[in-house]
């Protein structure tokens, strides 16, 4: 049972535009979601996360925006550059402490910009 | 600072042959992973680690044995290698487990044959 669904599997979007990835969750228990960018033969990065106490987070061209009762997060990058070409991963997880160790992640976005 | 290091970055094996990849962290962070990284399928995780001493599975265990000595160190075992096992290996490490952000290696290229 994925846990994290994220949509759409690959876009391409022109220099300049906005780029928008959802992501949806099942469990209800989850309250940190981040997303992380992946460059072709590297690792994952981390590029920026939400807590649900809020509904919206933005960093530079990058925004998480979330909605708790539909339980979907998306992330919005504005003013696409051909440099954001990349795999995006949306990922989610009970928070700190107690049992929870474990991130759940999306299936991944590659996203193109033209130049 | 290295963050998370992991050897070697490609390999090739033959059906049945054994190796260990080798991951290591000098962010000294309680919480370690493995996951594999298939296309169109996401990260998937193998087995985690809270702590020296300490692991348990994740979603595909299967085929794969860790351990965990010190801090530092979480290598990851392939034990008679099959052609399922091709895929990009991720090593990562947490400070606060999956509440906060993972710090991920380089990756491990393995392709069985």
């Amino acid at each position: 049972q994925q846990q994290v669904k994220q949509s759409p599997q690959s876009l391409i979007v022109q220099k300049g535009g906005i780029s928008i990835i959802n992501c949806a969750y099942e469990n209800t228990a989850f309250d940190y979601f981040p997303w992380y960018q992946q460059f072709p033969g590297k690792g994952p990065a981390l590029l920026i996360a939400i807590r649900p106490d809020v509904s919206e987070k933005k960093e530079g061209r990058f925004t998480i925006s979330f909605n708790k009762s539909a339980k979907q997060f998306s992330l919005h990058i504005m003013d696409s550059q051909p440099g954001d070409s990349a795999t995006y991963f949306c990922a989610a997880s009970r928070g700190s402490g107690g049992s929870n160790y474990k991130l759940t992640f999306g299936k991944g976005t590659l996203l193109t910009v033209n130049p | 600072n290295a963050g998370v290091t992991q050897t070697p970055k490609f390999r090739i094996l033959k059906i049945g042959q054994s190796m260990t990849l080798q991951c290591t962290q000098d962010m000294n962070h309680n919480y370690m992973y493995w996951y594999r990284q298939d296309p169109g399928m996401g990260l998937k995780l193998i087995y985690y680690s809270v702590g020296a001493g300490i692991t348990d599975k994740g979603e595909v265990p299967n085929g794969y044995n860790v351990s965990r000595s010190t801090t530092e160190d979480f290598p990851l075992r392939l034990e008679l290698a099959a052609p399922s096992q091709t895929s990009v290996y991720f090593c990562a490490s947490s400070y606060l487990g999956g509440g906060t952000g993972y710090t991920f290696g380089s990756g491990t290229r393995l392709t069985v044959v």
